[in-house]
């Protein structure tokens, strides 16, 4: 069975400027988390989207968005982009989400710098 | 708010030595609570998970982690470490009810020493 599949891995861009991540889940996930990683915060829940809706967001400001798709796969999207959004971007799908358990599977991630 | 401590940074531990990884969290109620593992370069694994019953639960690669209400804390040991067991480790907890949002502890790193 494949894991999450994030694309791309890595990726670098310039201040102001905007990035689209993908995020492929689990065959049978159709719950999908986002998550920031950054040395100085760590990990910081970005959102979940659950039937192509979001359940759940994190305290992000409005730069940050994301989608899902009807076959789950999801995108996260950051406009505007500031130094500080150099960070390991993770993905994480579910399999039971009516409440959701926590047990995600994770993406080996997107490495975004900003430079 | 909820909030999960690690106290510890950085672990230096021999091969074959035990380990014991500290955890403690601040909730309402008790959560869901959780072990990821995050090797060099990689996504985040779960190693165990803690939803009710029985306080000492078993993971995979030999991790076991027991969950103290009286303590807020939910420690992860092993027996005996081996050189693979080199990573970082996060605690996580989860409210019951609110989907997979899982807020993180800041992870502690663990190093074999040979």
């Amino acid at each position: 069975k494949a894991g999450v599949t994030q694309t791309p891995r890595y990726l670098i861009k310039t201040r102001g400027q905007q990035v689209t991540l993908s995020c492929s889940p689990i065959s049978g996930h159709r719950s999908v988390s986002w998550y920031q990683q950054t040395p100085g915060q760590g990990l910081q829940f970005l959102f979940e989207y659950f039937s192509e809706t979001q359940r759940n967001k994190g305290n992000f400001p409005g730069r940050f968005s994301g989608r899902q798709f009807s076959n789950s796969r999801s995108e996260m999207n950051v406009s505007t982009l500031e130094l500080g959004d150099s960070a390991l971007y993770l993905c994480a799908s579910s399999l039971v989400v009516d409440p959701g358990t926590g047990e995600l599977f994770f993406g080996e991630g997107s490495r975004l710098t900003v430079l | 708010a909820q909030s999960v401590t690690q106290p510890d940074i950085h672990i230096t531990v021999s091969e074959g030595a035990s380990l014991e990884l500290r955890c403690n969290y601040s909730y309402g109620a008790t959560p869901y609570l959780f072990w990821y593992v995050q090797s060099p370069g990689q996504g985040l694994q779960l190693l165990l998970k803690y939803f009710s019953g029985d306080t000492l639960v078993q993971g995979i690669k030999g991790f076991e982690a027991e969950f103290k209400r009286s303590q807020s804390s939910f420690n992860l040991r092993k027996p005996s470490v081996h050189w693979s067991d080199a990573a970082e480790y996060f605690c996580a907890v989860g409210p019951k009810a609110a989907g997979n949002k899982l807020t993180f502890g800041g992870g502690t790193r663990v190093l074999v020493k040979p």
